[in-house]
């Protein structure tokens, strides 16, 4: 499996583009990657999911390389309630099994 | 709406005491999953099920056993619990139907203490 790599954390003001990217240099060929946002006392909530090249909807943006190694999550205009802790993760269907690193804490400022 | 519940929000037990944690889906998801969450160490792979009676260990199964006898509930059983399994744990759920077996649909967590 592969694993993933991203910062602990990162601080943003209100109103500005957030990038997250994460790194996975073992990818495999049948690997998707995927983003989730937690917030306290709850569970994980995905976000978004690419295999390659660009996927938005209406939350957030997955930008893939071409050698997919890594990845980056864009969070369009950052408000207060986007302070969450966010998760690269890497898998595919079959290993039933994705990694939840520890995750990026986003901190968003007034 | 999709729903995962979980038994209860929070649990406080005993060192040795047999716990047994619930959890219910109501999206007719075929898999389902036990994680649990510690500071740090982010989220680890406890069991999963991918069928009801089946169960396939994951990364950490070590002190816990799981049951699903019906295709709803996914059940995590501490048989004689440690301290050192005082953590949040958290159920989660996907369709078969999910090519990619990413969109993981999450309960609310059960964070469970033991003295």
């Amino acid at each position: 499996l592969a694993k993933t790599t991203q910062p602990i954390s990162m601080d943003s003001y209100e109103g500005q583009e957030v990038n997250i990217t994460c790194s996975h240099n073992n990818i495999a060929t049948n690997d998707y990657i995927t983003w989730y946002q937690q917030f306290p006392s709850q569970g994980p909530r995905f976000i978004i999911q690419g295999y390659k090249t660009k996927v938005t909807n209406e939350v957030a943006s997955l930008f893939i390389p071409a050698d997919r190694k890594s990845s980056t999550l864009s969070l369009p205009r950052v408000s207060l309630s986007d302070t969450a802790v966010y998760y690269c993760l890497v898998g595919n269907s079959g290993t039933y099994k994705y990694i939840f690193g520890t995750g990026t804490r986003l901190k968003v400022l007034a | 709406d999709v729903k995962v519940t979980q038994s209860s929000r929070y649990l406080v037990k005993r060192t040795g005491e047999k716990v047994f944690l619930e959890c219910v889906q109501d999206m007719d998801h075929e898999n389902m999953f036990w994680y649990r969450q510690d500071p740090g160490l982010g989220l680890r792979l406890i069991y999963f099920s991918y069928d009801v009676k089946m169960k396939e260990k994951g990364d950490i199964p070590e002190g816990y056993s799981v049951s699903r006898e019906k295709k709803e509930r996914f059940s995590l059983i501490l048989e004689s619990a440690s301290t050192n399994q005082t953590s949040m744990y958290l159920c989660a759920s996907t369709s078969a139907q999910d090519r990619t077996q990413g969109e993981q649909f999450f309960g609310p967590g059960t964070r469970l203490t033991v003295l």
